[in-house]
């Protein structure tokens, strides 16, 4: 079946635009994460989704980061006013349900590059 | 709060030798570890799941062992082959009921022919 899917897969953007990625989670999945991936760093947390909850922001690392998930299913995660750290991979997942015991699928990312 | 380290950044291997890559934790003992394998522009992929009560797991060439003594958990490869290299990454839960992983910094391996 599908996986995730995730769009663009490359973005360039000048310093101070707004970008928006998105993400097509697999299908019936309740779970779904954004990651981000500098070169030569691990992957690090930025927001959570789980069916109805309220998600877990406490990744995000600057308010100019939001993201929405419409219908339990597509997420956008959104970067306003982008800054040249902001440059780096972005990774969705999503799983079964949310938890620790569920592996998660990854999407091929967003390689996001702020001139 | 909860840190995955992987110590290796790097693991050459020569082909048909076993490979094993380190994953510490530094704090609680996490209910669950997980690695993934990631290769070059592509996201993670997931390999195998230990839990806290398991002490390995395998899945053909692969093994994983869980050492809550040690808060650390080894991940073997047998049998290693050229198109094994990859980046490995260990990843556990924040724990409770947070759903996010927290992930090491990778081992990349190169097994060379």
């Amino acid at each position: 079946g599908a996986g995730v899917s995730q769009s663009p897969s490359n973005k360039v953007t000048e310093k101070g635009k707004d970008v928006e990625l998105r993400c097509d989670p697999i299908s019936g999945h309740t779970a779904l994460y954004w990651y981000r991936q500098s070169l030569g760093q691990g992957l690090e947390f930025l927001i959570y989704f789980q069916g109805n909850s309220a998600p877990d922001k406490s990744g995000l690392p600057s308010d100019r980061f939001s993201a929405e998930r419409t219908g339990g299913s597509v997420s956008t995660l959104t970067i306003q006013r982008t800054q040249q750290e902001d440059s780096a991979v972005y990774l969705c997942a999503s799983s079964p349900q949310g938890g620790g015991s569920y592996e998660q699928y990854f999407g091929p990312g967003t390689r996001l590059t702020v001139t | 709060s909860q840190k995955i380290e992987q110590n290796s950044e790097a693991l050459n291997i020569q082909e048909g030798k076993t490979a094993t890559l380190t994953c510490n934790y530094t704090n609680y003992s996490p209910a669950y570890l997980q690695w993934y394998r990631q290769d070059p522009g592509r996201g993670p992929v997931f390999l195998l799941l230990i839990r806290e009560n398991e002490k390995e797991k395998r899945k053909e060439r692969l093994k994983v062992t869980f050492d809550t003594t040690l808060k650390q958990s080894l991940f073997h490869i047998t049998a290693s082959q050229p198109a094994d290299s990859a980046t490995y990454l260990c990843a556990t839960n924040r724990g409770g009921s947070q759903g996010n992983l927290i992930f090491g910094k990778g081992t990349k391996l190169s097994v060379k022919p």
